[in-house]
């Protein structure tokens, strides 16, 4: 099983709509969250964070977090052609030599049409 | 500068060849992250300093592959006797402190090996 799996995509979805990014994680004491959004050819650029279980809202973005279940979203609300990207959800580790250590997932690659 | 800043950004070289990345990281951050891209894949974790120490090299692909920071600010990446598989984008980022701060990442520099 992968450390970090993400919904694996392509993901498209019409100008306006909600685009919805799911990511399981096995690590059951990570405590850190992180989406990054990732243009072709760019540098992973951060979106969120997120620590506690509940939603987090920054403008168009809602990241969601159930440690229970080990699971993170990412909700883009509004999406614009301009959000057309690779979004890499990103955990932490929480122990030892591995606290600020970054696991990535594979990304899901989103195309938002106008 | 503000920013993560990574030279060189565009690296091409013989196999056999020893290369050094630079890293630059945002001024006052205490950690420093190495990763590495391969095309169309997600980031493997490769290294981190805290300060000018390396808790964690699990990372590092071989023993062809080193790593130092000095000055608890620029780190560089070295890789000896480059071999094609080593291709790929290295990118380094910086957080404020170890632990579960945001990471910020630079633009990278694309390796490519002949």
């Amino acid at each position: 099983q992968k450390e970090v799996e993400q919904n694996s995509g392509p993901l498209s979805v019409p100008e306006g709509a909600i685009a919805s990014l799911n990511c399981t994680y096995s690590d059951r004491v990570s405590q850190s969250f992180f989406w990054y959004r990732q243009y072709s050819g760019k540098s992973p650029e951060l979106i969120m964070s997120i620590y506690s279980n509940g939603d987090k809202e920054d403008g168009r973005f809602t990241a969601q977090l159930n440690k229970a279940s080990q699971y993170v979203s990412l909700l883009i609300r509004d999406s614009q052609p301009s959000d057309s990207a690779t979004y890499l959800c990103a955990v932490m580790g929480a122990g030892g030599t591995s606290y600020g250590k970054l696991t990535f997932g594979q990304g899901t690659i989103l195309t938002v049409h106008p | 500068g503000a920013g993560v800043s990574q030279s060189p950004s565009n690296k091409v070289t013989e196999k056999g060849k020893d290369v050094e990345l630079r890293c630059d990281p945002i001024s006052g951050h205490t950690a420093l992250y190495w990763y590495r891209q391969r095309l169309g894949q997600g980031l493997e974790f490769l290294i981190y300093f805290q300060g000018n120490s390396a808790p964690d090299k699990s990372g590092l692909p071989s023993d062809r592959f080193s790593a130092e920071r000095t000055g608890e600010s620029v780190s560089t990446l070295t890789i000896q006797r480059t071999q094609q598989e080593d291709s790929a984008v290295y990118l380094c980022a910086s957080s404020s402190r170890q632990g579960n701060q945001p990471q910020h990442f630079g633009d990278g520099t694309r390796l490519s090996i002949l």
